[in-house]
């Protein structure tokens, strides 16, 4: 089945310590996205990739970059993880950013930063 | 400003009843309705949307919703509840003027009680 599948599905860090969470499709789609989900709350987009156009939102802070390394693969690093970044992180798809295409997610990536 | 809001963090319904999950909207020009659902430890699902033509939107697992532009409303509905219902459900929308980000409301969190 074509699906959006991120490794790992928990992620323990320390304070500082680089960490990278991986996604990939099987669905060909040309977007990809990363949101950030925290505790009850809606989830927030990070940034998506294009293609290989990058898209950065415009609060999301430095500390969080990503790499798009061909169409089935994107990554998520977090360079210096603080107590605050722990969250849900998700990872969605959708074939062309057209307005009214909607986004495939995968199961998420739960982060602890200790 | 352009928003998306679910006014109830909590929904509960017994087995049998019908549901309704509210969302509301505010924006300037027509929008791009989704409602995904999450089930625990888990990515977003995608259940239906609205993009143009009839209100009324079947999706997946019996959800359909209505759109009611002069209300601006697209409340989610059920006929019959199921106990594997219970999830957390979320409306979002995409402006036709924004760019390709989804905004989520907060979440309402349906809890089908057997």
């Amino acid at each position: 089945d074509a699906m959006v599948i991120q490794n790992p599905r928990y992620q323990v860090t320390q304070f500082g310590k680089p960490v990278t969470l991986s996604c990939s499709q099987t669905l060909n789609h040309n977007v990809m996205y990363w949101y950030q989900q925290k505790s009850s709350q809606a989830p927030k987009l990070l940034f998506h990739y294009y293609d290989k156009d990058f898209n950065n939102e415009a609060d999301t802070p430095d500390n969080f970059q990503s790499r798009r390394p061909n169409t089935s693969f994107c990554f998520l690093d977090i360079r210096s993880p603080g107590l605050g970044d722990a969250a849900m992180y998700l990872c969605a798809t959708s074939r062309r950013p057209g307005q009214g295409r909607e986004q495939y997610f995968g199961p998420g990536t739960r982060l602890t930063v200790t | 400003a352009q928003s998306v809001a679910q006014p109830e963090d909590q929904v509960n319904v017994a087995e049998g009843n019908p549901l309704t999950v509210k969302c509301t909207y505010s924006v300037s020009g027509n929008p791009y309705l989704f409602w995904y659902v999450q089930y625990p430890n888990r990515g977003l699902q995608f259940l239906l949307k609205y993009i143009t033509g009839d209100n009324l939107v079947k999706g997946s697992y019996g959800f359909e919703a209505e759109f009611n532009k002069s209300q601006t409303s697209f409340h989610l509905k059920k006929p019959s509840a199921l106990v594997s219902d219970s999830a957390l459900y979320f409306c979002a929308v995409r402006f036709q003027t924004g760019a390709n980000n989804l905004f989520f409301g907060t979440g309402t969190r349906l809890t089908v009680i057997p």
